[in-house]
């Protein structure tokens, strides 16, 4: 399994408050890439990076931003928490290989609850 | 993930053939996925079919792309109770990112 954590892997927060969840990578992929998941809607991508400092907005930006200082890391930030921003937030990474061949490796996932 | 469909659930017993279906949207795709989640835990990619193939066969998984159509397959013969999970189909949009379906639940009744 490829070398990705993620935390917390559980949080309960109120509306309103910041909230920000890591994600920590050892295998060296350049790419890294923030997921919500909810029922009936799959995947879908909140934000994406492509090197450090690097990041492009994904289909569900709004009420999130991210920042990576380091290859390893990549964080989530929900600058105040809504209700409808309970999820869970899956990491991803990839390393682009072998031409547009993406395959992404998973964390476990965060999950989230704002009350 | 609206734009790359699936149907929600599928029962099947165990020992039967499953077939999972994925209608996705951008004709361009160079690689299709599909990923396997368990329950409490995230994705596995499980098989992937470049685009310019038909069909791809690993064990027991078969893949079948119809690009005219872009209807994307997944079989899964003899069917077990260790194969429950939600399957996800996805797509690479070139953005160097994935759009998901929005998953089918496999259910193996024993």
């Amino acid at each position: 399994d490829a070398g990705i954590t993620q935390s917390p892997r559980h949080k309960v927060t109120e509306t309103g408050t910041p909230v920000t969840l890591r994600c920590h990578q050892t295998e060296n992929h350049r790419y890294m890439y923030w997921y919500r998941q909810d029922p009936g809607h799959g995947l879908r991508l909140i934000h994406y990076s492509y090197g450090v400092k690097d990041t492009d907005k994904g289909e569900v930006s709004d009420g999130y931003s991210v920042s990576r200082s380091k290859t390893e890391d990549f964080l989530l930030t929900l600058e105040s928490a809504t209700s409808s921003q309970t999820s869970v937030y899956f990491c991803a990474i990839s390393g682009l290989q072998g031409g547009s061949y993406n395959e992404q490796f998973f964390g476990p996932g965060t999950r989230l609850t704002v009350l | 993930g609206e734009d790359v469909e699936q149907s929600l659930f599928l029962s099947v017993r165990e020992g039967d053939s499953s077939v999972i279906n994925c209608t996705y949207t951008d004709s361009s795709s160079t690689y299709l996925y599909w990923y396997k989640q368990e329950p409490g835990a995230g994705l596995q990619l499980l098989t992937y079919i470049f685009s310019n193939m038909d069909m791809k066969q690993d064990q027991r998984l078969t893949v079948l792309l119809n690009k005219k159509d872009k209807h994307l397959s997944l079989r899964i013969a003899d069917t077990q109770t260790g194969d429950s999970a939600i399957y996800f189909c996805a797509e690479d949009t070139g953005r160097r990112a994935l759009t998901f379906g929005s998953g089918t639940r496999l259910q193996v009744q024993p």
